[in-house]
């Protein structure tokens, strides 16, 4: 699709099964961070966000855990499904109003 | 449910041609965004707009873009003369009232720089 990459860090699960997909960001000074969903041509959709005061968050099968003492971010999706087949990216923000993100990953949901 | 529109979907143009890309952002946002993402890649922030200016943009925003709110409603993204590399997807994006918040996203522009 337009929007997926041809080199990315590429995770695969099966139908039914739980998936991790981890980021590591670089801004000790963030203290905003959200994952975004997105799909073949389409622009990214938000999923779940936490502030550094936090360190887990759970959304709707998904869960958000942030690690701010090295930096790592995750997403935690729950009895994945074949619409959750995507690229997700994280994405930091410290306070001002640029939002930076990471590189991506795609999932591959097999049925 | 509100969305952010923009619009032409695709947009293909001569080196050295200016072009503009519109956006509708949410009717009640405050906070507006230009992103790219060149095909392959991570999404890139461009620029951040809020009460009628810039309030911040990266060392991509040079000289030859420019952001304008024309009206109440439309949001639009000034290239003033495309290079091939500022060929990709552009997006608009949204937020209610401050930059750590959702930020909802359109479904982009295409721009294809020839």
């Amino acid at each position: 699709g337009e929007s997926v990459g041809l080199h990315l860090p590429t995770l695969s699960v099966q139908e039914g099964d739980n998936s991790i997909i981890n980021c590591a960001y670089s801004n000790s000074a963030s203290d905003y961070f959200i994952w975004y969903k997105q799909e073949s041509g389409k622009g990214p959709q938000f999923i779940i966000d936490i502030r550094s005061n936090m360190d887990k968050r759970q959304g709707q099968r998904v869960t958000v855990l942030l690690n701010k003492t090295v930096k790592h971010l995750s997403l935690q999706i729950a009895a994945t499904q074949p619409g959750d087949s995507a690229v997700y990216f994280c994405a930091e923000n410290d306070g001002g109003f640029k939002t930076i993100f990471g590189a991506g990953t795609r999932l591959f949901v097999k049925a | 449910e509100p969305e952010v529109t923009q619009t032409p979907s695709h947009q293909v143009t001569q080196m050295g041609q200016e072009v503009i890309l519109h956006c509708v952002p949410i009717s009640n946002h405050l906070y507006f965004y230009w992103y790219r993402q060149i095909l392959g890649q991570k999404v890139e922030f461009l620029v951040s707009f809020y009460n009628n200016e810039i309030s911040e943009k990266s060392e991509i925003f040079d000289d030859q873009f420019s952001v304008e709110r024309p009206d109440g409603s439309n949001f639009t993204l000034k290239i003033r003369s495309t290079k091939l590399e500022d060929s990709a997807m552009y997006f608009c994006a949204s937020s209610r009232v401050t930059a750590q918040e959702t930020q909802y996203f359109g479904p982009g522009t295409r721009l294809l720089v020839l």
